[in-house]
């Protein structure tokens, strides 16, 4: 139980685009999530939090329209990095939480890179 | 806010030696977590801790939750080489959010 999957795993995109990663929690209802960012060698570093149905709060320091999050059901959130750069390039990673569950569970990550 | 120390930052260690390894803060938390995370990977919970005190196994995995709710402990017994990750803890608080700690680098010699 407690499955979170993330697609892509990987991405590689031209400067300028945009990019969606999908967060899906497979068995339970994801009544939070939450939107990692990671540098190699580095600890998580929390971008936003989402509720499903609200809009997301952004952590001090994260652009709410470069990092564009919706969370529309209680299985799915996605996060759109708007006009990537390479500076974006990064290690993105979600996780999932059930209302009065104390544990958030992670998937498994996205690797963009921004060319 | 709330931050949270990890130590050692890394170790290196034989196969078959114990790891203990641990998590500190100023502040108080109500619930710890203990994540393994392998390279290119997500973190993995490997165990939680609800109440101060507490002592619980997964395995060769061990950790308690600090009485004075501002740390917690985990130890791996005689290590093996897919032990090998970056431990983070996490704590907390408020009953929604958690910090992480900037986790614990563990290598195991052959």
């Amino acid at each position: 139980g407690a499955v979170v999957s993330q697609h892509p795993s990987r991405v590689i995109c031209k400067s300028g685009t945009s990019v969606k990663i999908e967060c899906r929690s497979l068995d339970f209802q994801a009544t939070t999530m939450f939107w990692y960012r990671q540098f190699p060698k580095k600890s998580l570093m929390l971008m936003a939090t989402s509720n499903e149905g609200s809009k997301a709060t952004y952590e001090q320091g994260v652009e709410k329209d470069k990092f564009l999050i919706n969370h529309a059901s209680l299985t799915l959130s996605t996060l759109t990095v708007t006009s990537a750069h390479p500076e974006d390039s990064s290690f993105y990673i979600c996780s999932a939480r059930e209302r009065s569950v104390r544990e958030q569970f992670f998937g498994p990550g996205t690797r963009l890179t921004v060319l | 806010g709330q931050q949270l120390n990890q130590s050692p930052q890394s170790m290196f260690i034989q196969e078959g030696e114990d790891v203990s390894m641990n998590c500190t803060s100023s502040s108080i938390f109500n619930t710890w977590l203990w994540y393994k995370q392998d390279p290119g990977e997500g973190p993995v919970l490997l165990i939680a801790l609800y109440k101060a005190g507490e002592l619980t196994s997964n395995g060769r995995l061990t950790a308690q939750f600090g009485i004075t709710r501002k740390d917690s402990f985990l130890n791996i017994s005689a290590s093996i080489p897919s032990d090998v990750g970056i431990y983070f803890c996490a704590g907390q608080w408020d009953g929604q959010n958690f910090v992480f700690g900037p986790g614990t680098r563990l290598s195991v010699l052959p």
